[in-house]
């Protein structure tokens, strides 16, 4: 069973206009969620994270919401550039226990 | 540091033959993770270990599945005997500053 789900296989949005990644979770017990792009040929890189205690981070372009209540997590990506085109991977975990992914988005930025 | 070092990044071999894939983890990361992506499944955790002893190997598929933490420094995952739909990226990872630092992952193709 997934505990770390993420529903859309893909995604397309304008260059410019706002890319909103979803991703939900069953496990309540998470308390950290990481965002991971994922290059063709490279390794996962880390994105941003947030902590259970928080409902909202943000790093430039990127902010990451928590819906605890809904078991529910989104990356914002505003404004969407050519480069983000790639696989998003949402993971999560307990404390310093093993990380949890999700099966990825691809998001594609349409010029 | 150099990150997260894998190989080989590539392996092309016959069913039934022996895998071995390698990683080298950031030094003074005390965990490694190995990762199994594929498309239907997305990132997979297969074994992860905490100071060089496995911790949860829970995701390994099957016993022709094995994976080794001989030192701080070293780390191998070996399939044997390997079968078709044992093909997919492998990525080996280790946990820093409340991220996962991963490697560029090694791509297997059994024939």
């Amino acid at each position: 069973d997934q505990q770390v789900k993420q529903n859309s296989p893909s995604l397309s949005v304008q260059e410019g206009r706002i890319s909103i990644l979803n991703c939900d979770y069953t496990n309540s017990m998470f308390d950290y969620f990481l965002w991971y792009k994922k290059y063709p040929a490279e390794g996962p890189t880390f994105l941003i994270s947030i902590s259970s205690i928080k409902d909202k981070n943000e790093d430039g372009r990127f902010t990451v919401f928590l819906n605890k209540s809904a078991k529910h997590l989104s990356l914002h990506i505003v404004p969407s550039q050519p480069g983000d085109s790639a696989v998003y991977f949402c993971a999560a975990s307990v404390g310093d226990d093993k990380i949890i992914f999700g099966k990825g988005t691809r998001l594609h930025i349409l010029p | 540091d150099a990150g997260v070092i894998q190989s080989p990044r590539h392996e092309v071999t016959e069913m039934g033959q022996e895998v071995t894939l390698r990683c080298k983890p950031i030094s003074g990361h005390n965990s490694l993770f190995w990762y199994r992506q594929t498309m239907m499944r997305g990132l997979e955790l297969l074994i992860y270990f905490n100071n060089n002893v496995p911790i949860d190997d829970s995701g390994m598929p099957e016993d022709r599945f094995s994976a080794k933490m001989p030192n701080a420094s070293f780390s191998t995952l070996k399939i044997q005997p390997s079968e078709p739909r044992d093909s997919a990226v492998y990525f080996c990872a280790t946990p820093g500053g409340g991220e996962l630092f991963f490697g560029e992952g090694s791509r297997l193709t059994v024939l």
